[in-house]
């Protein structure tokens, strides 16, 4: 099976920061990589498809690069509503596998 | 308006049955695959099953493999998840999601249901 995790596991920010945020698949999954944004008590969102294809209705300071094993999402600067976890998710295999989350806290 | 509707959580004892419901409103239901996912309290995402547009493949999670069944009736455009033999690792938030496919194949989650939430404790 394939295996995700990501990096950090959280974070402290201010408004106006830069925010990267890594995943890494335990074997080649091509661009078969989603982000997802999920705030406290509401459903997960899809921000970013296929590694680098923002959903849309997404904000343009999001975006998504890698491909094979190593990802990244990038936040170029941060909002307020930004404050959330993060998942990145394979769709290369029928396992689905979601990252273990980053949550992006307020510094 | 694209809708995802949960309904069908609850307390149950370890080794019992419940069966969760999506009621799907805002596209056309028997075009897209479907899936459930779990969240337990505190924690992340798991993936839990899938079932093609025309119910003929599914697919699960090993931890819920041959305890829990996904279907699906298009005709009243609804997605069910029977879930028998529970037990309180399944205690969850269950989410419904539509998938999405872009024109080169790739594959996302892009609707997902406000959730239920299933208890399972003595």
């Amino acid at each position: 099976d394939i295996q995700m995790t990501q990096s950090p596991s959280s974070l402290s920010a201010s408004v106006g920061d830069r925010v990267t945020i890594t995943c890494r698949a335990s074997q080649s999954i091509s661009s078969y990589l989603n982000w997802y944004q999920q705030k406290p008590g509401k459903a997960p969102k899809l921000l970013i498809y296929a590694a680098s294809s923002l959903q849309s209705g997404v904000p343009s300071r999001f975006s998504g690069s890698g491909s094979g094993t190593d990802f990244t999402l990038t936040i170029s600067s941060l909002q307020p509503e930004d404050f959330a976890t993060y998942y990145c998710q394979q769709s290369y295999s029928t396992t689905f596998t979601f990252g273990p989350g980053t949550k992006v806290d307020i510094k | 308006e694209v809708q995802l509707v949960e309904s069908g959580g609850g307390v149950v004892q370890p080794g019992g049955s419940l069966r969760l419901s999506c009621a799907a409103s805002g596209f056309t239901f028997d075009d897209y695959a479907m899936h459930w996912v779990r969240q337990a309290p505190g924690k992340g995402l798991e993936w839990v099953s899938l079932i093609s547009g025309d119910g003929g493949s599914t697919y699960y999670a090993d931890s819920v493999k041959g305890r829990f069944t996904i279907s699906r009736d298009n005709s009243k455009n609804s997605l069910y998840l029977q879930m028998n033999s529970l037990r309180t690792e399944d205690t969850a938030l269950y989410y419904c999601a539509k998938a999405y496919y872009d024109s080169s194949g790739y594959y996302a989650f892009d609707i997902w249901g406000q959730g239920t939430m299933v208890t399972v404790s003595s």
